[in-house]
């Protein structure tokens, strides 16, 4: 049974630094690419950043890109999403999610507030 | 990049009505179309991939259909715990989400 769990999460100050981390479990994470998807409060789903399964290509939403960093350790069956120069418009639970089937974490909520 | 339009925002239904929710998508898609269901504090619920499969323990009053660029979420009978919040998906090429429809009791 696919299992994706995230952490990571916490408060942050405006321009600060966080990385989040997916521990993957159930399949064969070398294999599939991986997704990081983000919710607002109140808001709708915002896709943010995906990554190959061996880590050759990696995309970003206009909305983040040159701040975060997608990455992977399948010798840790592990995806991360490092976050830097943080606004207040970053605040939201942060999902990963498994390419191909659709299957999602429950999500670490990010805060970023002085 | 891939621009998804859902359609209505907001549905007021009561139970035993039949729903339907619309998702359009700026260019075609192909079959390459989720949808998911959500409730409030919890991560969504994959119904439907591929635009007409029904994923694994999914009831089956909720369907789904089109390909190309317009694609419709069916529930046949709303149940009380119908009521939450729908969004499409496609995955095509990347990721990209329609804003989502809220189902709201009549």
């Amino acid at each position: 049974q696919v299992q994706l769990v995230e952490s990571g999460g916490g408060v942050v100050q405006p321009g600060g630094s966080l990385r989040l981390s997916c521990a993957a479990s159930g399949f064969t994470f070398s294999s599939y690419g991986m997704h990081w998807v983000r919710q607002a409060p109140g808001k709708g789903l915002e896709w943010v950043a995906f990554i190959r399964y061996d880590g050759s290509n990696k995309y970003y939403a206009d909305s983040v890109k040159g701040r975060f960093t997608i990455s992977r350790d399948n010798s840790k069956n592990t995806l991360y999403l490092q976050m830097n120069s943080l606004r207040a418009e970053d605040t939201a639970v942060y999902y990963c999610a498994k390419d191909i089937t659709l299957s999602w974490g429950q999500g670490t909520l990010v805060t970023v507030s002085s | 990049d891939i621009q998804m339009t859902q359609s209505p925002s907001t549905l007021s239904a009561s139970v035993g009505d039949r729903v339907t929710i619309t998702c359009r998508a700026s260019q075609s898609i192909s079959s390459w179309l989720a949808w998911y269901q959500q409730k409030p504090g919890k991560a969504p619920k994959l119904l439907i991939y591929k635009a007409s499969s029904l994923e694994s323990g999914v009831p089956s009053r909720f369907s789904g259909s089109g390909s190309g660029t317009e694609f419709t979420l069916t529930i046949s009978s709303l149940q009380p715990d119908d009521f939450a919040t729908y969004y499409c998906q496609q995955y095509n090429s990347l990721w990209t989400f329609g804003q989502g429809t809220k189902v709201e009791i009549k």
